[in-house]
């Protein structure tokens, strides 16, 4: 048990809507960041977020995008979805930054018909 | 940009034998992290092992070590006494230090441990 918590744990959406995916991180940690794992790839990083402020992006279009909130609470939105968006996303939060170390939640995984 | 490479898509061991996980990447730092990551049918990404690139000693964690080749960019995890629960996907990443703390994955190794 990491103490990353992510919500929901299935969803099914159809392609044009538009999502959100929840993080709930360790107290304390204040540097979260989000990953796609496409079905038989390792993970892709999307971006970061450090104290509420975007820290860092993967390259993915400006339809995926961020909120950090000030209680640990995270999301990641996308919108227009499109086929190609289904996949496990994993959200991963540091104590701090420096410590390079990312405990993982057990993600959320997203189909899109 | 870095890249992290695992040339074996699927392993198996027998239960109590070794088994080398291997990984390479590409990098220009000189200032950076490894990490494997242990993935199980949960699908809760679990860190494994850490090596920072400044240490020469390798890394142990109790049953798992790694061999750090840092000329030869080569981290490879070694599995001793391998268990049941073993049994999952493995990632190598990098991680440059400073900056953002992005991961940068491999397409991961399937381990199966057999009884």
């Amino acid at each position: 048990e990491t103490g990353v918590t992510q919500s929901p744990t299935h969803l099914i959406k159809t392609r044009g809507q538009q999502v959100t995916l929840r993080c709930s991180s360790q107290s304390g940690h204040n540097t979260v960041s989000w990953y796609q794992q496409a079905l038989g790839q390792g993970p892709q990083f999307i971006f970061q977020y450090y104290r509420e402020e975007e820290n860092g992006r993967g390259n993915f279009p400006p339809r995926f995008s961020g909120l950090q909130f000030p209680n640990y609470s995270s999301e990641l939105n996308v919108n227009a979805l499109e086929l190609d968006d289904s996949a496990l996303y994993l959200c991963a939060s540091s104590l701090v930054r420096g410590s390079y170390e990312q405990y993982f939640g057990p993600g959320t995984r997203l189909t899109v018909t | 940009a870095q890249t992290v490479t695992q040339s074996q898509p699927e392993m198996s061991v027998q239960e109590a034998e070794t088994v080398t996980l291997s990984c390479t990447y590409d990098t220009s730092e000189n200032n950076y992290y490894l990490f494997w990551y242990k993935q199980p049918p949960s699908r809760q990404m679990i860190l494994v092992i850490r090596q920072e690139a400044y240490k020469q000693q390798n890394a142990t964690e109790n049953r798992f070590s790694v061999n750090f080749q840092k000329a030869a960019k080569s981290f490879s995890l070694k599995i001793s006494d391998s268990q049941l629960g073993d049994t999952a996907m493995y990632f190598c990443a990098f991680m440059n230090k400073g900056g953002s703390e992005k991961l940068v994955f491999g397409k991961g190794t399937k381990l199966t441990v057999n009884p």
